[in-house]
């Protein structure tokens, strides 16, 4: 049971490249999420998706894109990394019987 | 809006204590209210969930307590142990699935 699996783990990026990030659940999870974790920040949440085909932005969406072409997969991308982009993305998913939240194991970005 | 607190931001104990980590919410419409552990350099981990309709939820050592009216929940930790140490993270969710994340409490279990 997989659970929910992030790619890729490590990345680094020279400012201006772009890069997207994998997320998928075999959970049939509808709400799908993403977040950036930097130290003394605490865990911001980037975009969202509560089903296929649906994204919103969240309370830091500035730079990234996302995309929810199928239900199991989550895409995050940045189409010109900056510096500022360097953090650890968390991608979590939950279903709605329970509300319980699941999450990657996180993708670690440097941006020189 | 809906702002979770969590007191003490650091707690340092010796092995073998029980040990008691808050999480306050100031506002009570919440639908549920789940507790993270999360190793250095590593992702979250839930610990237990505890839906609006509950009082607590058990698991091994781990109790979690939620008072609605109150704005508050307590992570119990019983028999500590240097696997324990760690930092814990609550978080609320609205009706709409919106999750307000506390800022941890970073927790070390002395042997």
């Amino acid at each position: 049971n997989a659970g929910v699996t992030q790619t890729p783990k490590f990345r680094v990026l020279k400012t201006g490249q772009s890069m997207t990030l994998l997320c998928a659940q075999d959970m049939n999870h509808e709400y799908m999420y993403w977040y950036r974790q930097d130290p003394g920040m605490g865990l911001r949440l980037i975009h969202y998706s509560v089903g296929e085909g649906t994204t919103a932005k969240g309370e830091v969406p500035d730079g990234y894109n996302v995309s929810r072409l199928k239900k199991q997969n989550f895409l995050l991308g940045l189409e010109s990394a900056a510096p500022s982009q360097t953090s650890v993305y968390f991608c979590a998913s939950r279903g709605t019987a329970t509300g319980e939240l699941f999450f990657g194991e996180g993708s670690r970005l440097t941006v020189l | 809006k809906q702002e979770v607190t969590q007191i003490p931001a650091a707690l340092s104990v010796p092995e073998g204590e029980n040990l008691v980590l808050n999480c306050s919410f100031t506002d009570s419409a919440i639908y549920n209210l789940q507790w993270f552990r999360q190793d250095p350099g590593k992702g979250l981990t839930s610990l237990l969930l505890i839906q609006s309709s509950q009082r607590e939820q058990t698991s091994g050592r781990l109790n979690a307590s939620l008072d609605k009216s109150s704005g508050r929940s307590t992570l119990y930790i019983a028999a500590s142990q240097p696997g324990d140490s760690a930092t814990y993270l609550c978080a609320v969710s609205d009706s709409n699935y919106q999750l307000i994340w506390g800022a941890g409490t970073k927790l070390i279990i002395k042997p």
